[in-house]
């Protein structure tokens, strides 16, 4: 079963809008982390947030994170057409480092 | 997709016939892991390895065998008994937390 699952699925937005996706996940975990995806290529690491922090930046993004809600939430600031991609959250499953992935937001930022 | 290769980019192959991906990495991390990815869906684990000589599976490891003899390589073979192949395969490798993605390959079978 999907630990993450990303909200929305599509997202269409203009060039210098923001943009927000957000991540639920079902069971207790110790950091969450944010990927993307451009069409038919492999995924990029974008930010890792741990349990302990409740919001962590990296350039354009933000990430939060509640625990008591099992939520998370990335925000691309200022939007360019090069953001366009599938973003997806991963977290932590079983043993030995493995991540579980959400099915993914497809970010869609018209010039 | 940076220090982390997978050859080819495109595979096609009949169905019935055994079809090995590669999966090659010079960032020296020991663990490694084959994804399998479907249209509009999130990645699901095939197999994983923490160590040389050493795997285990994931959540979808039937129809599907991996190696790991050098700490380099990871490849996986698609066999006939996969039901359903055509996909999109992404290996990765990472030192921990972290995972690090090859650019995929995209398996068509007929």
């Amino acid at each position: 079963s999907q630990q993450g699952e990303e909200d929305p699925q599509a997202l269409s937005i203009q060039e210098g809008e923001n943009a927000t996706m957000n991540c639920s996940y079902k069971t207790s975990i110790n950091n969450l982390q944010w990927y993307r995806q451009n069409s038919g290529r492999g995924l990029v690491h974008l930010i890792l947030i741990r349990s302990n922090e409740r919001e962590k930046h990296s350039g354009r993004l933000r990430v939060t994170l509640d625990t008591s809600k099992k939520s998370s939430s990335l925000l691309i600031t200022a939007s360019r057409a090069a953001d366009t991609a599938s973003y997806f959250c991963a977290s932590p499953s079983g043993s030995a480092r493995q991540l579980t992935f959400g099915s993914g937001t497809q970010l869609t930022v018209l010039p | 997709d940076g220090g982390i290769t997978q050859s080819p980019k495109y595979l096609f192959r009949k169905e019935g016939q055994n079809v090995t991906l590669s999966c090659e990495q010079n960032l020296n991390h020991d663990a490694m892991y084959w994804y399998r990815q479907d249209p509009g869906q999130g990645l699901r684990l095939i197999y994983y390895s923490q160590i040389v000589n050493d795997f285990q599976k994931g959540d979808i490891a039937e129809g599907y065998s991996v190696s790991r003899e050098k700490k380099e390589s990871f490849p996986l073979t698609v066999t006939s008994a996969q039901k359903n192949p055509t996909a999109f395969y992404l290996c990765a490798a990472g030192p921990g937390l972290e995972q690090y993605f090859g650019p995929g390959t995209r398996l068509t079978v007929t």
